[in-house]
């Protein structure tokens, strides 16, 4: 069965600066879709960012953007420019190609605090 | 366009007694899931719709679980009776269905079991 870990339960970030939250998962398959999710304290689950396995580059978008280490199993997301709007619980989850939503694991993810 | 809307938004009850949940997907999505989410945890599927069709409840609790999602749009969750380790928040999500396809969340309903 597939695993994806979050191994840092809180982390914080001065406003305007940079920070990276990390995530490592575990599967035998080699074609599959990596996301990470942000979910504010109204507790709805909006995707951040979409990395497909096959693709070599990294997604980005706008200030976020990952680094994807496929042999080493690793999928961090990095923010830049840090705005007191990212302050979240962001989740990292996994989905095998081929399948649908339903078919999403996620991590336990890591709340992440802004200071001002 | 309009969000998937739940409600209520929030839930307190005594164990033993029942509630229910209620989702409205974004028009025109065919599938339709639900999910719990313990607190310090991520989602955790525990039925999928498409349409009016149950796909996937190999996560359900069908003992105390049920959901419908009559007429193929709106869908509800109902717990009878419910446990004291149900306390969970209830998300329900919606995607135009088919592999691939992104699921769109709501913002869930936070369940208290006491």
């Amino acid at each position: 069965a597939q695993t994806v870990t979050q191994s840092q339960p809180e982390m914080s970030v001065q406003e305007a600066e940079t920070v990276t939250l990390s995530c490592t998962y575990d599967t035998s398959e080699s074609d599959y879709y990596l996301f990470w999710y942000k979910q504010p304290p109204s507790r709805q689950m909006i995707l951040v960012i979409r990395q497909e396995a096959y693709k070599q580059q990294n997604a980005t978008e706008n200030r976020f953007s990952v680094n994807f280490q496929k042999a080493a199993k690793s999928f961090s997301l990095k923010i830049s420019d840090s705005q007191l709007g990212d302050a979240a619980m962001y989740f990292c989850a996994y989905r095998r190609s081929g399948t649908n939503a339903g078919k999403s694991t996620f991590g336990d993810g890591t709340t992440l605090t802004v200071k001002p | 366009e309009a969000g998937v809307a739940q409600s209520p938004r929030y839930k307190i009850i005594e164990k033993r007694q029942s509630v229910a949940f209620w989702c409205n997907p974004i028009s025109g999505h065919a599938t339709l899931y639900w999910y719990q989410q313990i607190l310090g945890q991520g989602p955790k599927l525990l039925i999928q719709f498409q349409n009016n069709g149950v796909v996937d409840d190999s996560q359900l609790p069908k003992d105390r679980f049920s959901a419908e999602r009559l007429k193929g749009v709106d869908s509800t969750l109902k717990i009878q009776p419910a446990k004291l380790e149900d306390s969970a928040v209830y998300l329900c999500a919606s995607s135009l269905g088919g592999v691939n396809t992104e699921a769109f969340f709501g913002q869930g309903t936070r369940l208290t079991v006491v």
